[in-house]
């Protein structure tokens, strides 16, 4: 059974580019989680998401982040316009959505690095 | 609002030593309470979780912890380091009825042989 899969593993941009991560959950789960981790700190809510639902985005940044998580394929974050302080960890985490939300075990994988120029 | 105080960013052990690492929390209604590791240029992987019965919670590579509402805390404990138990350690707290994780800031473990 595969584990949460992230890609890429490592991302370089410009400043302004785009950058597009995406996340394939565990094999019959319907709940993503996307966290960031700057350098020596925790991770950092930013969204939960169902299939075709945002639940929760309140971590996200207003600007310039979005998150998807369509029926079909993977879960996407996309980065619009980076800037020099994007530049993190960003991981995935899955979670079966089977006995409700908060109690879950999330399963995460093992995150982009994005490095901002 | 919810908050996770890891206390000590660095804890160095000696091998066969007791492993301690503090956690407390702040919620305003019983929260669900994690421990992950995570090694280098890893994800996290889960060490155990508290939601509900007995407060005492073992996990994985032996390690344990206990649920103290008193004292809001949950500390990771180890009777014993081992070399390959160094990594960075992060505590988690879900309300219950919510989505959010929020993640205690981590604390890095060292085990000197």
């Amino acid at each position: 059974n595969a584990g949460v899969m992230q890609n890429p593993r490592h991302l370089v941009r410009r400043r302004g580019q785009e950058a597009r991560l995406r996340c394939s959950p565990m094999k019959g789960h319907s709940h993503v989680y996307w966290y960031r981790q700057l350098p020596e700190e925790g991770l950092k809510f930013m969204v939960y998401l169902q299939k075709e639902n945002i639940i929760d985005e309140s971590g996200m940044p207003k600007e310039r982040f979005s998150a998807e998580f369509p029926k079909e394929g993977p879960s996407i974050l996309r980065i619009q316009q980076v800037v020099r302080g994007d530049s993190a960890a960003y991981f995935c985490a899955s979670s079966p959505g089977s006995s409700g939300g908060a109690s879950e075990t999330q399963y995460f994988g093992p995150g982009t690095r994005l490095l901002v120029l | 609002a919810q908050s996770v105080t890891q206390l000590g960013s660095h804890v160095s052990v000696s091998e066969g030593a007791l492993v301690l690492l503090r956690c407390n929390y702040s919620s305003s209604v019983p929260p669900y309470l994690f421990w992950y590791v995570q090694y280098p240029n890893q994800g996290l992987q889960l060490l155990l979780k508290y939601t509900t019965g007995a407060t005492l919670v073992k996990g994985i590579n032996g390690f344990e912890a206990e649920f103290k509402k008193s004292e809001t805390s949950f500390h990771l404990t180890k009777p014993s380091a081992h070399m390959s138990d160094a990594a960075e350690y992060f505590c988690a707290v879900t309300e219950t009825g919510g989505f959010k994780t929020i993640f205690g800031a981590g604390t890095r473990l060292f085990v000197k042989a």
